[in-house]
């Protein structure tokens, strides 16, 4: 299985701040990468597809960025509605895994 | 675009199985456009892929999982379903559905998920 690991866990930021969130995965995945947002009692939300692609009505603050086994998402200035918690996917093999997750706190 | 609703039991007992269904609308279970999948999140945790259904019969499990989960699809009802035997306290979660266009990296819907809780 590919393993996903996800850093850092926590990050305490200041709105306007530029934040980066890396997963490493313990093989190269070709591509198939992806960014969710999740905020309390909800689904996550796509933000990025294929580690570069902006999903529809995602602001462009957003951005991924990587190859292999490294990946990055960037918010370029948090927003008070950035504030949620951060997962990459990994859909490379039949058997997909997400990373643990960041959690993005008010700093 | 396709929209998702989870339905089943919110109370298991131990040792028993967790059966849930999720309704498909706007789209269909027998398209061959669509990974049909199943993630949980324990409560406080983060996501766990469970497995998916897609072309009609393809499956493919979470290998932590694969002894005791069982996704099917119910054509009829334009359903697909998850069975989890012999629960634990362990697999309390939230229980999300969701449809991931195939080739497409990602992109799809979730529904909105359901609590299910293991307790005697």
């Amino acid at each position: 299985d590919i393993q996903m690991t996800q850093s850092p866990s926590t990050l305490s930021a200041s709105v306007g701040d530029r934040v980066t969130i890396t997963c490493r995965a313990s093989q190269t995945l070709n591509n198939w990468l992806a960014w969710y947002q999740q905020k309390p009692g909800k689904a996550p939300k796509l933000l990025i597809y294929k580690v570069s692609n902006l999903e529809g009505g995602v602001p462009s603050r957003f951005s991924g960025s990587g190859s292999g086994t490294e990946f990055t998402l960037t918010i370029s200035s948090l927003q008070p509605d950035d504030f949620a918690t951060y997962y990459c996917q990994q859909y490379n093999s039949f058997s997909w895994t997400f990373g643990q997750g960041t959690k993005v706190e008010i700093k | 675009q396709v929209q998702l609703q989870e339905s089943g039991p919110g109370l298991v007992k131990p040792s028993e199985t967790l059966s849930l269904s999720c309704t498909v609308s706007g789209g269909s279970v027998r398209s061959g456009d669509y990974h049909w999948s199943w993630i949980r999140q324990a409560p406080g945790k983060g996501l766990e892929w469970i497995g998916y259904i897609y072309s009609s019969g393809r499956i493919y499990y979470n290998p932590s999982l694969n002894s005791r989960v069982t996704i099917s699809e119910d054509t009829s009802k334009n359903q697909f379903s998850l069975r989890l035997s012999s629960v634990s306290a362990a697999d309390t979660a939230v229980y999300f559905c969701g449809s991931y266009i195939v080739g497409a990296g990602g992109r799809g819907s979730w529904g909105q998920g359901i609590l299910v809780t293991v307790s005697s």
